[in-house]
Formats: C-alpha cells, structure tokens, sequence
C-alpha cells in the first residue's frame, strides 16, 4: 500500500525567510510524487511533481521540491516566503505499479507572517 | 475558461434528500475521479473513470452512485443523504494513469452540507 506522512500540521514563518514543508513517503515501487496547494475555500492547485530524473524539481509560484530515494522524501521548499503563500499544502503520491490512485499526506498549514 | 468545472459549489440539504453535484473537465483527459475532503482536510478518493469505465471504487457507500455519460463528464449522485456526508468533494482528471506519470487536476469543489 501506499501512503504519505506530512509530519508537521503547521508550519509558521516570516515573510522573506525560507519555508520548507516535509514529506515522506511509502510505495512498493517508484514514485511519483506530487505537491498540491490550496487556498481557503479552493480547490487544489498543482505545484509540482517529480516522476524521474534530477532530483530537484522546479515549479509554480517559485517553489521547489527536492526528491531523496533513500530518505523516501520530497519536501517542498522556497528560498524566501511571501504572505500569498499562507495556504494548505499537500503532498501525494502515486505508485506506479497502481495506476489510478493518488494518495494524499494529512496537509501542513502553511503560515507566513509579515 | 475552467479546466475542471464542478456544480454547484455549495449546497446545504437536508437528511435524507438525494442530490447530483455535476462535473465536466474540457481538457481532453481519458481519466475521472471524485474525491472527497473531509473536515480535517483529509482527501480520500471515492472513484475513479477511464473511458467512461470504473476503475476504482474506494469502499463508498452504496448510496454514492457516479455516472460518467462520456469522458468529458464525470456526475455524483447521493441517494438518503446523511449528516456525515457533510464534506467537499471534488472532482478531478488526469490523461491516463500514473504510467505517464500524468498530472491530475481539481475542480474548484463542492461544498456539501447536510442539516
């Protein structure tokens, strides 16, 4: 089975400092793995996903995502936070071997203040 | 111009109703889900449609009925609803499954409360 941990419901920081949001995960094949934001009362933004090749993964809104096979990670970073990225973050992931499904992480609040 | 368009976005019914929260995604995509956000923020998938077939069915209750009339569109139907329906759902499509490693994208969502 396969399954995501976002190990922090909170994540607290002021604006123009980096924000970091983990991820770990757990599949019996390879990943794919993905980061999904959402603004209050919103749907589901796609961020970024890694699905092979360079580990470090670039996508929307200035966020990266840096994918560790050994450490099962993918977190989610920004080098320097802005107040527009106080949201729910989501972290899933797909396994290959099971083609359908997206698991999803329990989210982490992102909070940045001014 | 919506990708995934869901309606309504919010509905307040009472127990026992049946209501359809409708769902069309104009991006071409072979695949369909519906997933479902509790009041934690959890989501679980609920079902997903390939070419208008069912491919996952997530232990809902008999009571959710999704009916896909082609690829573009990807309806729920809930029969006697419940308090604990209370929840968004939402709807999503990706091309194919995670083979391509393909990116699945959400609707807005639908606010569902049940009183």
């Amino acid at each position: 089975a396969q399954s995501v941990a976002q190990p922090e419901d909170q994540v607290n920081v002021a604006e123009g400092n980096p924000l970091t949001v983990k991820c770990t995960y757990s599949v019996s094949g390879n990943p794919y793995l993905f980061w999904y934001v959402q603004y209050p009362n919103r749907g589901l933004q796609f961020l970024l996903k890694y699905i092979t090749g360079d580990n470090l993964v670039k996508g929307s809104y200035g966020f990266e995502a840096e994918f560790n096979k050994s450490q099962t990670s993918f977190h989610l970073k920004k080098p320097s936070a802005l107040v527009s990225d106080s949201a729910l973050y989501f972290c899933a992931v797909r396994d290959r071997l099971n083609d359908y499904k997206l698991s999803f992480g329990a989210g982490t609040t992102v909070t940045v203040r001014a | 111009d919506t990708a995934v368009s869901q309606t309504p976005k919010y509905l307040v019914t009472q127990m026992g109703n049946d209501k359809s929260i409708k769902c069309e995604q104009n991006l071409g995509h072979d695949t369909m889900y519906w997933y479902k956000q509790d009041s934690k923020k959890f989501l679980k998938i609920m079902f997903s449609y390939n070419n208008k077939e069912l491919i996952i069915n997530e232990t809902v209750p008999n009571r959710f009925s999704p009916k896909s009339p082609d690829k573009a569109h990807l309806n729920l139907h809930i029969n006697s609803l419940e308090l604990g329906d209370s929840a968004v759902y939402f709807c999503a499509s990706s091309q194919g499954g995670a083979i391509s490693g393909n990116t699945i994208y959400f609707g807005e969502g639908s606010w569902l409360t049940v009183v």
